[in-house]
């Protein structure tokens, strides 16, 4: 059984912080690691996507992933309030095979 | 208009009942999948299609059934529907050699009494 685990918050910081997501999943045969936004009723999308170890930097949003630890996290600096939604962690075998979701972590962002 | 379009938005029905929940895409993806989504559960796989002659039983599969009716169609069919199939259900595609992102539509929220 594959398992993807976030921890689910809710996660709060101050306006201007830096929010730090985390993810573990359980196969080492994973390949591929994405992470996902999800505001309040409204359908995910892709903020980020990693494949290799260490870090991916896009703008405000840093991925940092390590295989041997099974670890994923992503750090939002500079948060802003329009950060505040749920965070989504998504593994998979191989590119465009299966994926497999976390239950998501909550971050609001004060202002 | 969108390029992954779910059908319908909202539906209330009772136990018992069949339902359909439909998804066209104009994205020329071939994979398109089939997630529900209920608080604290995340997103969860029901079916999977890489192709119109291929279809894949995910995670949750037991009470439900697919259809690929086209390349650009996939039809999601609860045949009796029960209240703990209450949830949000969302068709997404994907494209093969690509970055692997997932193109979500916009949802079904399906009620069952």
């Amino acid at each position: 059984q594959k398992e993807v685990e976030q921890n689910s918050g809710p996660l709060s910081v101050p306006e201007g912080a830096i929010a730090s997501l985390n993810c573990t999943y359980s196969d080492r045969g994973s390949q591929s690691f994405f992470w996902y936004r999800q505001y309040s009723g409204k359908s995910p999308e892709l903020i980020m996507f990693i494949y290799s170890n260490g870090d991916k930097e896009d703008g405000r949003f840093t991925a940092q992933l390590n295989k041997a630890s099974q670890y994923v996290s992503l750090l939002i600096r500079d948060s802003q309030p329009s950060d505040s939604a749920t965070y989504l962690c998504a593994v998979s075998w191989s590119t465009g095979n299966q994926f497999y979701f976390g239950t998501g972590t909550s971050l609001t962002v004060i202002p | 208009d969108a390029d992954v379009t779910q059908t319908p938005r909202n539906r209330i029905t009772k136990t018992g009942k069949r339902i359909m929940l439909e998804c066209s895409q104009t994205k020329g993806h071939d994979r398109m999948y089939w997630y529900r989504q209920d608080p604290g559960l995340g997103l969860r796989l029901i079916y999977y299609s890489f192709d119109v002659k291929d279809i894949n039983k995910g995670e949750i599969s037991d009470g439900y059934s697919v259809s690929r009716q086209a390349q650009a169609k996939f039809s999601l069919s609860l045949e009796s529907a029960i209240p703990n199939q209450t949830a949000l259900y969302f068709c997404a595609t994907s494209e093969p050699g690509g970055t692997g992102e997932l193109f979500f539509g916009e949802g079904s929220r399906l009620t069952v009494l």
